[in-house]
């Protein structure tokens, strides 16, 4: 069946800091990838997809890339900042929505 | 702009006692969902609709009921709650399927003693 494993957490780095949110997948076929991001109190809001393999998704400075023969997508940020504390959900998409544990991101100042 | 509407946000109920949560959305989307997010789990689908007047069991659909008789509402029911219930319930909804982004509510908290 289709699953999504990431990285456990709780994350906790300082502003400026390199992030790596790692996220490998389960599927057959050619499943559409996703990460979300949940802020405090509220829902969870699209951050970038991944539609084919070795399309890159990007955002507000985050990136992932779809890997098909490593079946990863995982995210990244160069420099991070205090407002981009909170929690990641890497999500695949194959007919069959299937989320991730989700990651706690904190960054402090 | 309101996107996706939960309510209530939150609700304390006794065990057996039944409700209903309510979603709605005012992006004329086709597919809406119910999930329940649990701490460690992340998001499992409770229930999903590909249109008015369909819905279909997801991962995790056994003590709920829902409906779908208009396009902008979904309703998720519990007959008779149970502990096992407590969680965070999100609605969604998205355009149709496939890699279409679905759009999160702000999430409804119910405990059940």
């Amino acid at each position: 069946g289709n699953s999504v494993t990431q990285m456990e957490g709780p994350v906790t780095l300082s502003e400026e800091a390199f992030l790596t949110i790692n996220c490998t997948y389960t599927a057959t076929g050619y499943p559409s990838l996703f990460w979300y991001v949940q802020y405090p109190g509220e829902g969870l809001q699209l951050l970038l997809k991944a539609t084919k393999a070795d399309d890159k998704g990007s955002n507000k400075g985050f990136e992932a890339t779809y890997r098909k023969e490593t079946t990863s997508f995982h995210l990244e940020k160069g420099s991070v900042q205090v407002s981009d504390s909170a929690v990641y959900f890497c999500a695949l998409d194959n007919n069959d929505m299937r989320f991730g544990a989700g990651t706690r991101l904190t960054v402090k100042p | 702009n309101a996107g996706v509407t939960q309510t209530p946000k939150f609700r304390v109920l006794k065990t057996g006692q039944s409700m209903t949560l309510l979603c709605a959305q005012d992006m004329n989307h086709e597919y809406m969902y119910w999930y329940r997010q649990d701490p460690g789990m992340g998001l499992r689908l409770i229930h999903y609709s590909v249109g008015e007047g369909t819905t279909a069991k997801g991962e995790v659909p056994d003590g709920y009921n829902v409906s779908r008789l208009k396009k902008q509402n979904f309703l998720l029911g519990l007959e008779s709650a149970a502990p096992s219930q407590t969680s965070v319930y999100f609605c969604a909804s998205s355009r149709t399927g496939g890699n279409q982004p679905q759009h999160f509510g702000d999430g409804t908290r119910l405990s059940i003693l």
